[in-house]
């Protein structure tokens, strides 16, 4: 079983849509919890931390369910610059980060 | 502010040959650092981590090795490539103490 578990997509949606993911974890003393954003070909970059209650940037929002052990991303009113591959990463209580496959987004006019 | 920088950009090698990337981080004293590579359509595997110069540890064993001559600066190497060892190489960073990592733009290696 995998440690991180993404549904890797695609996921077609129209401009304006809303879209969630949702990514499992297997390790239940995980600590920490991140989505990342990669564009093709490029490095992953810090989208948000995923905090026990919940938060919110802008269009975008993250749940955290520790008793289910999953993580979700809610993206509003998608624009076609969203369109990107979205990792889930989990800190273990390590110093090194586990990151999921990635599930790619695809936004389209 | 702190940038991470990686070279080469890009790299054709022939099975056999040796490799040598780097990694430098500017801005910051201290900082953990992190090689995971990303084979075509899959996740970052961690390769190995450093806590500070001269302290490596290795999460996969491979025909790769790293070191950390300076603070700053974080080599991957290799002796003989092997073609399954094409992939993008990326470089990060973190301050001890935190979690979140900060990547550097990779360098996209081909083994032929």
């Amino acid at each position: 079983r995998k440690e991180v578990e993404q549904d890797p997509g695609p996921f077609n949606v129209p401009e304006g849509a809303t879209v969630a993911f949702n990514c499992t974890y297997s390790n239940s003393a995980s600590q920490s919890f991140f989505w990342y954003r990669q564009d093709c070909r490029k490095e992953p970059k810090l989208l948000m931390s995923v905090y026990s209650s919940g938060n919110e940037d802008g269009r975008f929002t993250a749940q955290l369910n520790r008793a289910s052990q999953y993580i979700s991303l809610l993206i509003r009113d998608s624009k076609l610059s969203d369109s990107a591959t979205y990792l889930c990463v989990v800190n273990e209580g390590r110093r090194a980060l586990t990151f999921g496959s990635g599930t790619r987004l695809q936004v389209q006019p | 502010s702190q940038t991470i920088h990686q070279w080469p950009a890009t790299l054709v090698q022939p099975v056999g040959s040796p490799l040598s990337l780097e990694c430098t981080v500017e801005g910051t004293s201290n900082p953990n650092l992190y090689w995971y590579r990303q084979a075509a359509g899959r996740g970052l595997q961690l390769l190995f981590y450093s806590v500070g110069i001269g302290q490596i540890s290795s999460e996969v064993p491979q025909n790769l090795s790293a070191s950390r001559p300076q603070d700053r600066q974080f080599i991957l190497s290799s002796k003989k490539l092997l073609l399954s060892d094409s992939g993008f190489y990326l470089c990060a960073w973190t301050l001890n103490g935190e979690i979140s990592q900060y990547f550097g733009p990779g360098t996209r290696l081909t083994v032929l």
